[in-house]
């Protein structure tokens, strides 16, 4: 149980493009969810806490305008990248928390590869 | 603000052997959560175990086990038995009981000898 899936799982497109990756809980609801992302051989970062029916709470240095989240359902939350540039190219995470069980752990999404030429 | 320190970039372990991986982490909270979490090769994320801080057994889950020293802020991983399948990066975390948010430390590549 308690499954989330990404989609895509890679995407390559040119620079300027606007790329939308999306995060579902396929068998759970999830009022919070998370997004990250990981540079290589690195550590996950945590870019912002996508709250359902409300508006994403970025972490420090995170453009808000660059990174759209939605999460206007329970089991859906879609971060785009706007106006996509090589520096943008990265592993993309998210992560979600089980409605009403927030003291569990987040489980994970398998990750989005995004590379921008 | 909270740290979490991993010291050991790479491991090696022979197969059947113990291998213990080190999470230091530095906090003025006392309650809080932690987790190990493993990202194979295939990049997903996968909780290994997790302790809570007011909790004084160390957790245990089957062949992964912690020695959780909260005084000394220490939250080491100790995997038994090693099989080739642990091969993985893991990453340590923490979460204060107040927020939902993770602090990642910087992983330690775990390579598993046949």
């Amino acid at each position: 149980g308690a499954v989330v899936s990404q989609h895509p799982s890679r995407v390559i497109c040119k620079s300027g493009t606007s790329v939308k990756i999306e995060c579902r809980s396929l068998d759970f609801q999830a009022t919070t969810m998370f997004w990250y992302r990981q540079f290589p051989k690195q550590s996950l970062m945590l870019m912002a806490t996508s709250n359902e029916g409300s508006k994403a709470t970025y972490e420090q240095g995170v453009e808000k305008d660059k990174f759209l989240i939605n999460h206007a359902s329970l089991t859906l939350s879609t971060l785009t990248v706007t106006s996509a540039h090589p520096e943008d190219s990265s592993f993309y995470i998210c992560s979600a928390l089980i409605t009403g069980y927030s003291n569990q752990p987040q489980h994970f999404g398998d990750g989005t590869r995004l590379s921008i030429l | 603000a909270q740290t979490v320190t991993q010291s050991q970039p790479e491991m090696s372990v022979q197969e059947a052997e113990t291998v213990t991986l080190s999470c230091t982490y530095d906090t003025s909270e006392s309650d809080y959560y932690l987790f190990w979490y493993k990202q194979p090769p295939s990049r997903q994320m996968i909780l290994v175990i997790r302790q809570e801080a007011y909790k004084q057994q160390n957790a245990t889950e089957n062949r992964f086990s912690v020695n959780f020293q909260k005084a000394a802020k220490s939250f080491s991983l100790k995997i038994s038995d090693s099989q080739l399948g642990d091969a993985a990066m893991y990453f340590c975390a923490y979460r204060s009981a107040g927020t939902y948010k993770y602090i990642f430390g910087t992983g330690t590549r775990l390579k598993v000898l046949a």
